[in-house]
């Protein structure tokens, strides 16, 4: 069963104006992480944003917020004032198991490919 | 911060060679590291993770013996695909996290490009 589900495979957005790249999970562990990660087309991964499971608060990082409904498991990326170079792929990612220990991994969403619109 | 070097970035060889992909925590130590592989358009795969000192714990369906993980120091992980066939063609790319650091955010290499011919 998918564990991170990212409904939309492309997204279009106007140049200044603000998307939301969706995000579901499904997980029965209690503590987990909730991470965004931006890949462009050299292929690195560039981490954006994390969300703890414990955190009361969403997670905000400049443009970019995250919209974390702990009862709908969702936790969608908001990119305000959307520039050119957000044009990339967005994964969404869950670490799951025990941090402490290092015994942890952390699994990807699909993938929404974002193109800013000039 | 906290920076992965991989080593090659991309690298092409011939059916039934092996090929060592080289994955280097440069300013931190990292008992665990784990391996993703990642297919044109679509999402990164984890295949395993990389524990100092032991044996890797790969994902179901990953052959640990087509894909020998060795992590013999707190900053070096090696993934060596074995026999390589086409079908073993992908972006490979590995990750770390600093022990202690922000809620195990992963740090990634750029990446190695396999192409088998």
């Amino acid at each position: 069963a998918q564990k991170i589900t990212q409904t939309q495979p492309g997204m279009f957005v106007q140049e200044k104006e603000a998307v939301t790249l969706d995000c579901t999970y499904d997980t029965s562990d209690p503590s987990y992480g909730l991470f965004w990660y931006k890949q462009p087309s050299s292929g690195e991964m560039i981490f954006l944003i994390y969300q703890g499971s414990y955190d009361q608060q969403n997670a905000t990082e400049g443009r970019y917020s995250l919209n974390f409904q702990k009862a709908r498991k969702s936790a969608n990326l908001v990119i305000s004032a959307s520039q050119l170079g957000d044009s990339a792929m967005y994964f969404c990612a869950m670490r799951e198991g025990e941090v402490n220990t290092g015994g942890f991994k952390t699994i990807f969403g699909a993938g929404t490919r974002l193109f800013v619109k000039a | 911060g906290a920076v992965v070097s991989q080593h090659p970035s991309w690298v092409i060889c011939k059916s039934g060679t092996s090929v060592k992909i080289e994955c280097r925590s440069l300013d931190f130590q990292a008992t665990t590291m784990f391996w993703y592989r990642q297919f044109p358009k679509q999402s990164l795969m984890l295949m395993a993770t990389s524990n100092e000192g032991s044996k890797a714990t790969y994902e179901q369906g990953v052959e640990k013996d087509k894909f020998l993980i060795n992590h013999a120091s707190l900053t070096l992980s090696t993934l060596t695909v074995t026999s390589a066939h086409p079908e073993d063609s992908s972006f490979y790319i590995c990750s770390a996290s600093p022990r202690g650091g922000r809620a195990n955010v992963l740090t990634f290499g750029a990446g190695s490009r396999l192409t088998v011919l």
